[in-house]
């Protein structure tokens, strides 16, 4: 089983679509969280934190359950750049950052 | 420099032959990691240097592949006796402390061929 996991998309939403990507992970003492961005050919990007609190970014919603070991991200009113793949990552103190397989998201006009 | 800086951009070799890569970090950073990416795949963590403490090589495929950071900032990675399968693209990233707080900043990669 892999240290993070994600839907395997890909993900065909019409523009203004509201779209939700999921991420488990399942090191218990994984600490801080992240979504990256990646561009097709382009290296990853880093989108936003993701705090136990829950986060938000303009039309992006970040919220983080460590109970359940589950990460999501909210994509509102979705444009057409907003097509790449969404990268979920976990870092473990002391560790390195372990990156999840990503998500496929093709916004269409 | 303004971000982290990886050169060549594109590099294509013969098989057997021995290849470096090299990575400038974000001035100041003092952790610098090296990840690759096959086409279509995701990324495979390779090497973690943090400051002056030993590097996590645990990443690394093979003995064919090493690393090192000389005075805490540079860093080259080295491939030998290059095989096909070693062909991806080379992400070199980097951070001010571990990345724990804001994440990290990525280079836009080398991209290796092996023919």
């Amino acid at each position: 089983r892999k240290e993070v996991e994600q839907d395997p998309g890909p993900f065909n939403v019409p523009e203004g679509a509201t779209v939700a990507f999921n991420c488990t992970y399942s090191n218990s003492a994984s600490q801080s969280f992240f979504w990256y961005r990646q561009d097709c050919r382009k290296e990853p990007k880093l989108l936003m934190s993701v705090y136990s609190s829950g986060n938000e970014d303009g039309r992006f919603t970040a919220q983080l359950n460590r109970a359940s070991q589950y990460i999501s991200l909210l994509i509102r009113d979705s444009k057409l750049s907003d097509s790449a793949t969404y990268l979920c990552v976990a870092y473990n103190y002391g560790q390195n950052f372990v990156f999840g397989p990503g998500t496929r998201l093709s916004v269409l006009p | 420099g303004a971000g982290v800086s990886q050169s060549p951009s594109n590099k294509v070799t013969e098989k057997g032959k021995d290849v470096e890569l090299r990575c400038d970090p974000i001035s100041g950073h003092t952790a610098l990691y090296w990840y690759r990416q096959s086409l279509g795949q995701g990324l495979e963590f390779l090497i973690y240097f943090q400051g002056n403490s030993a590097p996590d090589k645990s990443g690394l495929p093979s003995d064919r592949f090493s690393a090192e950071r000389t005075g805490g900032s540079v860093s080259t990675l080295t491939i030998q006796r290059t095989q096909q399968e070693d062909s991806a693209v080379y992400l070199c990233a980097s951070s001010a402390t571990g990345g724990e707080d804001y994440g990290y900043t990525f280079g836009s990669g080398t991209r290796l061929t092996v023919v």
